[in-house]
């Protein structure tokens, strides 16, 4: 595609529901990136994919996070009994890089998850 | 492991005058810096990026900004204000040799007539 797909745009849950959000990176980018924006909190880096592979997953807040991608594209993003604190905007990131942080990262409009 | 500060949550400048965000790194070697924007309703878009050489960089919509080693800096710069650069401001460092990005807590910026 033109750019990076995050779906759904708008998610709204109830607390201790589980929620998959989604990630379509553009075409050829093998490295993914998932980042959570809260107000004040900036950016906060969650976990990168190169490939199918997820060598950094330090940035997931607890076991109730989970993310995989396959076929080295679509990636998702599974909160598992969702908590009222999950709730932010969710961004999803592609590059072509290869293993250095230094190519441009293109991202997605972000999903913004409410947990009731 | 690398990381970024952003001192400024909240800045407001008037159309026209000069503007300067400051972010600093922590980082043993030398990072990948970057500075990305976020304006209302869009993604976050690169504004640009450090990697080695020339220590002043030059942007895309007449932003510039100017590494500094010694005070592991990376400030990013306008000589004059636009009403449209009202918007949400993210530094960012990369380590070499590895992927993760990380990046700041964000400076807005609101720009006044």
């Amino acid at each position: 595609g033109a750019g990076v797909s995050q779906s759904p745009s708008n998610k709204v849950t109830e607390k201790g529901k589980d929620v998959e959000l989604r990630c379509d990176p553009i075409s050829g980018h093998t490295a993914l990136y998932w980042y959570r924006q809260s107000l004040g909190q900036g950016l906060e880096f969650l976990i990168y994919f190169q490939g199918n592979s997820a060598p950094d997953k330090s940035g997931l807040p607890s076991d109730r996070f989970s993310a995989e991608r396959t076929g080295g594209s679509v990636s998702t993003l599974t909160i598992q009994r969702t908590q009222q604190e999950d709730s932010a905007v969710y961004l999803c990131a592609s590059s072509l890089s290869s293993g250095e942080a230094n190519e441009k990262l293109f991202f997605g409009s972000g999903t913004q998850l409410s947990v009731l | 492991a690398q990381s970024v500060t952003q001192p400024d949550i909240h800045i407001t400048v008037s159309e026209g005058a000069s503007l300067e965000l400051r972010c600093n790194y922590s980082y043993g070697a030398t990072p990948y810096l970057f500075w990305y924007v976020q304006s209302p309703g869009q993604g976050l878009q690169l504004l640009l990026k450090y990697f080695s050489g020339d220590t002043l960089v030059q942007g895309i919509k007449g932003f510039e900004a100017e590494f500094k080693r010694s005070q592991s800096s990376f400030n990013l710069r306008k000589p004059s204000v636009h009403w449209s650069d009202a918007a949400e401001y993210f530094c960012a460092v990369g380590a070499r040799g590895y992927q993760k990005v990380t990046f700041g807590t964000g400076t807005k910026l609101q720009v006044i007539p």
